[in-house]
């Protein structure tokens, strides 16, 4: 596609239960970011992805977050047994590596609402 | 531990204002410096800045590094309605990868 999908945009859960976000990167972007921001915050990374290297999970705030990518393709973030703290909206970057910093796109972010 | 800070954290101004946002940063193996402008949901790319002292400019906006200060400046002369926004600063680090540290934002509303 022309720029980053994520789904849903807006997703509503009650505290307990699990979800899942979806990012679909730039055909060609190699490497896959999930970011994390809380209203009023600046983002938090929580997870890099670059092609089969082993992804870099140091931001992951806590054994109930886990995220999964197969090759280049789609990406997927699981929260699983939500808390309230966990309400904010999450956003997926793809870059081309052969145009580095220039190369970051990012997708519109999926708000989620613990309730 | 790697940390960007941004001031203001929220500004108000009038059209046509000059505004200028801050941010330092202390981020270990600093590569480069990045602007980001978010409105509503998804960050767009402003600026990246590698060297000390060279200004960028981008029609009203510019910014500069200064490396000696761990500093940046983003400067937005003759603001618009449409300039408000977001404005992330980010430091990227020299790893096997880029790994970008945000800062926290300045939230800028210009009203007519």
């Amino acid at each position: 596609g022309a720029g980053v999908s994520q789904s849903p945009s807006n997703k509503v859960t009650e505290k307990g239960k699990d979800v899942e976000l979806r990012c679909d990167p730039i055909s060609g972007h190699t490497a896959l970011y999930w970011y994390r921001q809380r209203l009023g915050q600046g983002l938090e990374f929580l997870i890099y992805f670059q092609g089969n290297s082993a992804p870099d999970k140091s931001g992951l705030p806590s054994d109930r977050f886990s995220a999964e990518r197969t090759g280049e393709s789609v990406s997927t973030l699981t929260i699983q047994r939500t808390q309230q703290e966990d309400s904010a909206v999450y956003l997926c970057a793809s870059r081309d590596p052969t145009f580095m910093y220039y190369g970051y796109t990012f997708g519109s972010g999926t708000r989620l609402t613990v309730v | 531990e790697d940390k960007v800070v941004q001031s203001p954290l929220s500004l108000v101004v009038h059209e046509g204002d000059t505004v200028t946002l801050n941010c330092s940063y202390e981020v270990t193996n600093f590569r480069s410096l990045l602007w980001y402008k978010q409105e509503k949901k998804a960050p767009t790319f402003l600026f990246m800045l590698t060297s000390s002292g060279i200004e960028k400019k981008s029609g009203r906006l510019s910014s500069i590094l200064d490396k000696k200060e761990l500093s940046s400046i983003l400067n937005i002369t003759a603001t618009q309605t449409g300039d408000s926004a977001i404005y992330l600063c980010a430091g990227l680090k020299k790893t096997s990868y880029d790994k970008v540290i945000f800062g926290p934002g300045t939230s800028l509303s210009v009203i007519p």
